[in-house]
């Protein structure tokens, strides 16, 4: 079946625009994940939806970042008046059920969106 | 100090060769614990999931050490296609009630002929 999608797979911005990165997890998973990931460094985490309600933002790193999945399947990050700093890869993953419901909740990655801030 | 440590190589070792990577936590309300495995410019996948103290699949070995907060990954039989970097990953509970993944910086492993 259809994994997890992300658009675009590059985003080339100058620095103060506004971005939106898309994610389309795996059909019927509930819990969506949102990280940023630095050249050398391990995904950090970003935020994560249980449904349609966010369920932990403690990693958005201030509040240019912000996320939504108003129908619980797909996901938009938005940036606002991005900056340099910003520029990483951004992965969104999906897991079949989310955290404290007993399982490992495996989480299956996109590819990730390329943001590039001039 | 970061919340998932691990040492970040790179580990060159020769093909048959077996290798092993530690990773410590620090916050002793972590609940549960994963290696990802992740290619160059490519997205992280899972590798195993740690259950109870430790579990066997294949060539790959993951030990959990709660007292300790330490994890380790071995592999056995290195083959040239275990070249990847290996992502420590921890889930816990947030500080607004929900939950959140931590992953390591990763170690980087280079397997040759």
């Amino acid at each position: 079946g259809a994994g997890v999608s992300q658009t675009p797979s590059n985003k080339v911005t100058e620095k103060g625009k506004y971005v939106e990165l898309r994610c389309d997890p795996i059909s019927g998973h509930t819990a969506l994940y949102w990280y940023r990931q630095s050249l050398g460094q391990g995904p950090e985490f970003l935020i994560y939806f249980q449904g349609t309600g966010a369920a932990d933002d403690s990693g958005l790193p201030n509040d240019r970042f912000f996320a939504v999945r108003p129908e619980g399947s797909v996901s938009t990050l938005k940036i606002q008046r991005t900056e340099r700093g910003d520029s990483a890869v951004y992965l969104c993953a999906s897991s079949l059920k989310g955290f404290g419901t007993g399982s490992y909740n495996e989480q299956f990655f996109g590819p990730g969106t390329r943001l590039t801030v001039l | 100090r970061k919340e998932v440590e691990q040492d970040p190589g790179p580990f060159n070792v020769p093909e048959g060769a077996t290798v092993a990577f530690n990773c410590t936590y620090s916050n002793s309300a972590s609940q549960s614990f994963f290696w990802y495995r992740q290619d160059c410019r490519k997205e992280p996948k899972l590798l195993m999931s740690i259950y109870s103290s430790g579990n066997e699949d294949g060539r790959f070995t993951a030990q959990l050490n709660r007292a300790s907060q330490y994890i380790s990954l071995l592999i056995r039989d290195s083959k040239l296609s275990d070249s990847a970097t290996y992502l420590c990953v921890v889930n816990k509970a947030g500080n607004t009630g929900g939950f959140k993944t931590i992953f390591g910086a990763g170690t980087r492993l280079f397997v040759k002929a």
